[in-house]
């Protein structure tokens, strides 16, 4: 299967830095890539959908001041969690689907974000 | 508004059990129904798709069906192991190319 690369695994910041995440397809373009939450014991929930060239799409709730999406090319989006707190903690994950099989969907290792 | 549930929401079971995990949904007009394996804190891996027109999938031991007009799919995993051991994720998508929209995920643990 296609192969989505997320970079780093896990990062340790502290309050009120910024902290950016990226997102690779390796080995496909994805025109469209989406970037989920998940806290502990909990499912996975849509942050935002990033759209190669244009704006991303964020869900009901989720800051887009905060969260910044960019998604400069067919291979790679990043997230920037700016000015991150404590409560901001949590797996970031991003998943993406190859262009010429607009079906199954491929995901990032996911990074492990804590604030302290 | 689809929403994706699974039940148990944890499961433990002695190694060689053959066992079932549930997953419903209250919208049957999705596209795709994916199976996901998520092991403690790492990423997912997909397991097994299926297309909204076909009812069931097949790899190795694992066996996944769809009925869309009850709203409900299954996953079948034969001949348990150890290895088996992680959070089961079910997720479909509405639409071509939308998000995934993700149940609570099922907690196997099988012990040797």
């Amino acid at each position: 299967g296609a192969v989505v690369s997320q970079h780093p695994s896990w990062v340790i910041c502290k309050s009120g830095t910024s902290v950016k995440i990226e997102c690779r397809s390796l080995d496909f373009q994805a025109t469209t890539m989406f970037w989920y939450r998940q806290f502990p014991k909990q499912s996975l929930m849509l942050m935002a959908t990033s759209n190669e060239g244009s704006k991303a799409t964020y869900e009901q709730g989720v800051e887009k001041d905060k969260f910044l999406i960019n998604h400069a090319s067919l291979t790679l989006s990043t997230l920037t969690v700016t000015s991150a707190h404590p409560e901001d903690s949590s797996f970031y994950i991003c998943s993406a689907r190859d262009g010429t099989d607009n079906t199954e969907a491929f995901f990032g290792q996911g990074t492990r974000l804590t604030v302290v | 508004k689809q929403e994706v549930t699974q039940i148990p929401a944890a499961l433990s079971v002695p190694e060689g059990e053959n066992l079932v995990l549930n997953c419903s949904f209250t919208d049957s007009a999705i596209y795709n129904l994916q199976w996901f394996r998520q092991d403690p804190g790492k990423g997912l891996t997909s397991l097994l798709l299926i297309q909204s027109s076909q009812r069931e999938q097949t790899s190795g031991r694992l066996n996944a069906s769809l009925d869309k007009s009850s709203g409900r799919s299954t996953l079948y995993i034969a001949a348990s192991q150890p290895g088996d051991s992680a959070t089961y994720l079910c997720a479909l998508c509405n639409q071509a190319g939308t998000a995934l929209i993700f149940g609570k995920g099922t907690t196997l643990s099988v012990s040797s």
